[in-house]
């Protein structure tokens, strides 16, 4: 059982459109990650939330963290091609371990 | 710049070999994980160890262990290797635990035959 379900899993846009990705869960996070990970690279870390409601931007990325700490959202704007690669949430579940989702594969198509 | 090192990207062995696979952090790190990657699947982490010679269990600890005999050092081990454990594995590292960023190697792509 996937405690944290990301959708959609596969999702291919044109340059210039906006996307959201979701990543919901039934169990309550001390904090959420989004990490994104290129072809042949290990994920790296885009942001952390840890307050219920908490909005974080970068640059053209948003990140919203439920008000129950259950679930969170990558809203992307204007995509570009370099936005390209494999967007992974993952939660902080008791003291020292994270739960990933099944991660979303984004292609940006000029 | 922070470093997380793993000693092959890609591995190929036979069913039934034993396997290692060694991560190295640069970054004086506590905590270091072991994950497998399967499509779909996202990452599942199979051990992870907070401190020297310590090592917890994750979600699939089944037909693997790990060994830290250094702070720096933390290695997986397939102690006899199966088809079913043909994926990527990433090692990753941590200053606290838990919440804390996680950095990653680059993940080694095994092949088992």
């Amino acid at each position: 059982t996937q405690l944290l379900e990301q959708s959609p899993q596969f999702l291919s846009i044109q340059e210039g459109e906006n996307l959201t990705v979701y990543c919901n869960s039934s169990s309550v996070f001390s904090s959420l990650q989004w990490y994104r990970q290129e072809p042949g690279e290990g994920p790296v870390l885009l942001v952390t939330v840890v307050t219920g409601g908490e909005v974080k931007k970068l640059k053209r990325l948003t990140f919203q963290f439920g008000d129950a700490r259950k679930d969170s959202s990558l809203h992307i704007t204007a995509a570009q091609p370099g936005d390209t690669g494999l967007y992974l949430c993952a939660g902080a579940q008791g003291a020292q371990k994270l739960v990933f989702g099944q991660g979303t594969r984004l292609t940006i198509n000029p | 710049d922070v470093k997380v090192t793993q000693s092959s990207r890609y591995l190929v062995k036979r069913t039934g070999e034993k396997v290692f696979l060694e991560c190295v952090q640069d970054m004086d790190h506590e905590n270091m994980f072991w994950y497998r990657q399967d499509p779909g699947l996202g990452l599942r982490l199979i051990y992870f160890s907070y401190d020297v010679k310590m090592k917890e269990k994750g979600d699939i600890p089944e037909g693997y262990s790990v060994s830290r005999e250094k702070k720096e050092r933390f290695s997986l081990i397939l102690e006899s290797a199966s088809t079913n454990q043909t994926s990527m594995y990433l090692c990753a590292s941590s200053l606290l635990p838990s919440g804390d960023t996680q950095y990653f190697g680059p993940g080694t792509r095994l092949t088992v035959l």
